[in-house]
């Protein structure tokens, strides 16, 4: 009864490859993000959707493709995976926005990403 | 500017104890969420706290505290009776109330209990 799930937790692959990783969250949350935590330990949101629809996309390549089949959901797809895109990345969901209450995220376990 | 600063890159801290752990924040937005979250060695983030920002009292959680000050944008998390199981990183994080779903997390601070 994970709230939060991701998979899979580590993903070793090697340059050039294209793979995704899965998110699902349990909580009947309408908002969904992807992060990337590099070696430093720096947390950069990716991308965010809200009731399957972009709201915030920051810059990365567009080799970073998220997918969102239904609100539960949010896969991230990598292209031609680079030595740079090695990191750690969370999945995250929260409530919609409530302008008086802004809400708690809650964050799938990670996966380990490390590209050879 | 940096909507959330961490100064503390790195503390150490004697088991029992307490420890402070610096936060603020820049917002123009009247309504924000403040957020504290834990990540042990094992790399799982783990909410602690929340403090909202038309919030009256300052937020607890078990031995978890967090010392707002509006008036100095400064949500500094206490933890009190440090135990040795609270070695990790912790991070503040932000949500503005009227800027989209954006949360904004500080560089993070690495705690150590020492025996």
């Amino acid at each position: 009864d994970t709230a939060v799930s991701q998979t899979p937790k580590y993903l070793v692959t090697q340059m050039g490859n294209d793979k995704s990783i899965k998110c699902e969250q349990n909580l009947g949350h309408d908002t969904m993000y992807w992060y990337k935590q590099d070696s430093k330990k720096f947390l950069k949101i990716m991308f965010s959707y809200n009731n399957k629809e972009l709201i915030i996309n920051e810059t990365v390549p567009n080799r970073f493709s998220p997918k969102s089949p239904d609100k539960a959901h949010l896969n991230l797809h990598i292209n031609s995976l680079e030595l740079g895109d090695s990191a750690v990345y969370f999945c995250a969901s929260s409530q919609a926005l409530r302008v008086f209450k802004p809400d708690t995220q809650y964050f799938g376990p990670g996966t380990r990403l490390t590209v050879l | 500017a940096q909507k959330i600063t961490q100064t503390q890159p790195g503390m150490f801290v004697q088991e029992k104890e307490a420890v402070t752990l610096d936060c603020t924040y820049d917002t123009s937005d009247p309504s924000y969420g403040l957020f504290w979250y834990k990540q042990p060695s094992s790399g799982e983030m783990i909410f602690l706290i929340y403090q909202g920002s038309y919030d009256q009292q300052n937020a607890t959680e078990g031995r978890y505290s967090l010392n707002f000050q509006k008036a100095r944008k400064s949500a500094n998390l206490v933890i009190s009776a440090s135990q040795l199981g609270d070695s990790a990183m912790y991070f503040c994080a932000m949500r503005e109330g009227g800027a989209g779903n954006q949360f904004y997390f500080g560089t993070g601070t690495s705690l150590t209990v020492i025996p």
